[in-house]
């Protein structure tokens, strides 16, 4: 499978545990971009980064949010401290050099207990 | 005022008829327009994309642009079942980055035999 993977694609935990998510882009694909999707509304930008650099991050995305993006492969997302409030799909989506369309992966859906 | 906007729906299509979806943005420095379908649980996935005035057709799918007006639709011709489905319209601003996208909180669409 090329396209762009998730993992894991479920997470159950309680508040004020701390979550990591991983995305595995398209291997040619040196933009990744994390979004937020919460029931009926569309997916919302986190942060994006090109190769290893985070170059952007939407003020959704608070100071118990991180991502990473080491090698300028895959990336992490990580939620520390959660809240019931960070229940939500977390999409992750790749792009070459900016000019191709969005790839989404899976999603991985979080739900805070 | 929210910057991508849809009617939420459900739009109620018979089997064969035309679904025609509408959408407007608010950022008249918007580039580009896409139009993604997202099963239920699933992840989004790009159906087309339109930068420039006009209809833009590919299979059943038409997409239309009006940057004066700021609207963008899409059309489904001939809807099948396998239609249903939420169909997120979605708006990049920057020119160099097509994952980074505004999107629109979706209008669900149900088609009936």
């Amino acid at each position: 499978d090329t396209g762009v993977s998730q993992d894991p694609r479920h997470k159950i935990t309680k508040r004020g545990q701390n979550v990591t998510f991983r995305c595995d882009p398209i291997s040619e694909h040196n933009r990744l971009y994390w979004y937020r999707q919460t029931l009926g509304q569309g997916p919302e930008f986190l942060t994006y980064f090109q190769n290893e650099a985070q170059l952007e991050k939407s003020r959704l995305l608070s100071d118990r949010f991180s991502a990473e993006r080491p090698k300028g492969s895959f990336s992490t997302l990580e939620i520390q401290r959660t809240e019931q409030g960070d229940s939500a799909m977390y999409l992750c989506a790749s792009t070459l050099q900016g000019y191709t369309e969005a790839f989404f992966g899976q999603g991985t859906r979080l739900t805070v207990v | 005022q929210k910057e991508v906007e849809q009617n939420s729906g459900p739009l109620s299509v018979p089997e064969g008829a035309i679904a025609s979806l509408n959408c407007t943005y608010s950022d008249r420095g918007s580039q580009s327009f896409f139009w993604y379908r997202q099963y239920s649980g699933k992840s989004p996935e790009l159906i087309m994309f339109i930068y420039s005035n006009g209809d833009k057709e590919d299979g059943r799918f038409t997409a239309q642009l009006n940057k004066a007006s700021q609207y963008v639709s899409l059309l489904i011709r001939d809807s099948q079942p396998s239609d249903s489905a939420t169909y997120l319209c979605a708006v990049n601003g920057a020119a160099d980055s097509w994952g980074k996208l505004q999107f629109g909180a979706g209008t669900q669409v149900v088609v009936t035999p």
